[in-house]
């Protein structure tokens, strides 16, 4: 399946930080969202093939990289208070098929 | 006007009951649709996928209509443990691929 670390992080404004995900086995494709609370998520980017293939409302200092081990990470930076929500990783063979998701990282930033 | 509307809910409902979810999307350009499940402080999980054929699988039944992009999702005999956060998924677009999902609708089914 789909995991992700850490499942709790806490940070403060300004700091920078990264979240980790490994995708299911063979799958070429890995997604992140945010999720705030009583909101469905947010698409934050999307990875084909190590290739940003899309993009969401999120500002440029939301980023991310795709690894060839089926691992990626979201780097945050400037964090601002806003920023504190569940973010969700999911995988999927190609874009537009089902996704799979891991339980999400919870950032609290205060 | 939001890409994808659900009904906002809660839906309160006894065990047994009929229940029905509807979403609309504003881009048709819109290439593939799900319905997700998501529980109090877990991840979505899949329910369905959604075809313009229909989808059924026991009690679950979806249903796409690209003419009104509307996408639907009729849940039958309602179990205590169909309680959850039910999300509408639209994949695709113009101008670089997106995923959006609904708001979610929350259901609540009681003894």
């Amino acid at each position: 399946g789909v995991t992700q670390s850490p499942t709790h992080l806490i940070k403060t404004r300004g700091q920078q930080v990264t979240l980790r995900c490994s995708s299911q086995s063979g799958h070429n494709t890995v997604s992140w969202y945010q999720q705030a609370l009583g909101q469905g998520p947010q698409f934050i980017f999307q990875y084909y093939r190590k290739e940003e293939n899309g993009r969401g409302n999120f500002p440029p200092r939301f980023s991310g990289l795709q690894f060839p081990n089926d691992s990626s990470e979201l780097n945050v930076n400037a964090l601002e208070l806003d920023d504190s929500a569940l973010y969700l990783c999911a995988s999927s063979l190609f874009p537009g098929e089902t996704q799979y998701f891991g339980p999400g990282t919870r950032l609290t930033v205060l | 006007r939001k890409e994808v509307e659900q009904d906002p809910g809660p839906f309160n409902v006894p065990e047994g009951a009929t229940v029905a979810f509807n979403c609309t999307y504003s881009n048709s350009a819109s290439q593939s649709f799900f319905w997700y499940r998501q529980d109090c402080r877990k991840e979505p999980k899949l329910l369905m996928s959604v075809y313009s054929s229909g989808n059924e699988d026991g009690r679950f039944t979806a249903q796409l209509n690209r003419a009104s992009q509307y996408i639907s999702l009729l849940i039958r005999d309602s179990k205590l443990s169909d309680s959850a956060t039910y999300l509408c998924v639209v994949n695709g677009g113009t101008g670089g691929f997106k995923t959006i999902f609904g708001a979610g609708t929350r259901l609540f089914v009681k003894a």
